[in-house]
């Protein structure tokens, strides 16, 4: 089994619609956890830290379910730009970085 | 203020042939590490360095080796290079281990043919 396992996609959503992503990890020593964005062809670039009682950015809401082992990332709203591949992240207890394969996310107009 | 920086962009090699990478770290950043990500895939861990010392390691052969000099900048470095190290190899870069404020570089795509 993966140590983060998400869906790869590709979710096609139409603009302003809501989607929401989910990802499973299966070290509970984990420390934290991160959703990075990652555009074609690019570097990741940091979405957002997940907190355990669940942050809110603009549009974008992460929760962390540490009993079930899951984090969760919700967009509102969804814009054009929001199109890439969204990487789960987790640093284990060695401070690495152990990253998802990433869901693709297409917003239509 | 630079970000990380990374060269070349792109390069393209041989089956058998060595390359370096380069990676510069965001003013004010002391570690670095290196990631794989092959197409499809998220980034796989090769390897930190702090303080000029290889500081941890992932699941990669020898073949795959760095360096850190005294400005922190950076190399990887690949022997015998395979059809399957042909990937984006990207370079991050932190005060220590504070992963909620790394900085990444835009990689390097590696093509062996």
């Amino acid at each position: 089994r993966k140590e983060v396992e998400q869906d790869p996609g590709p979710f096609n959503v139409p603009e302003g619609a809501t989607v929401a992503f989910n990802c499973t990890y299966s070290n509970s020593a984990s420390q934290s956890f991160f959703w990075y964005r990652q555009d074609c062809r690019k570097e990741p670039k940091l979405l957002m830290s997940v907190y355990s009682s669940g942050n809110e950015d603009g549009r974008f809401t992460a929760q962390l379910n540490r009993a079930s082992q899951y984090i969760s990332l919700l967009i509102r709203d969804s814009k054009l730009s929001d199109s890439a591949t969204y990487l789960c992240v987790l640093m284990d207890s060695n401070y690495q970085l152990i990253w998802g394969a990433g869901t693709k996310l297409i917003i239509k107009p | 203020d630079a970000g990380v920086t990374q060269s070349p962009t792109h390069l393209i090699k041989t089956r058998g042939q060595q390359v370096t990478l380069r990676c510069s770290p965001k003013s004010g950043h002391d570690t670095v590490s290196w990631y794989q990500q092959a197409l499809g895939q998220g980034p796989q861990f090769i390897f930190q360095y702090y303080e000029e010392e290889e500081r941890q390691r992932g699941n990669f052969p020898d073949r795959f080796s760095g360096h850190q000099f005294p400005n922190y900048s950076s190399e990887l470095n690949v022997n015998a290079l395979l059809l399957g190290d042909s990937a984006l190899y990207l370079c991050a870069s932190t005060v220590g281990a504070t992963w909620a404020e790394a900085f990444f570089g835009q990689g390097t795509r590696l093509t062996v043919v």
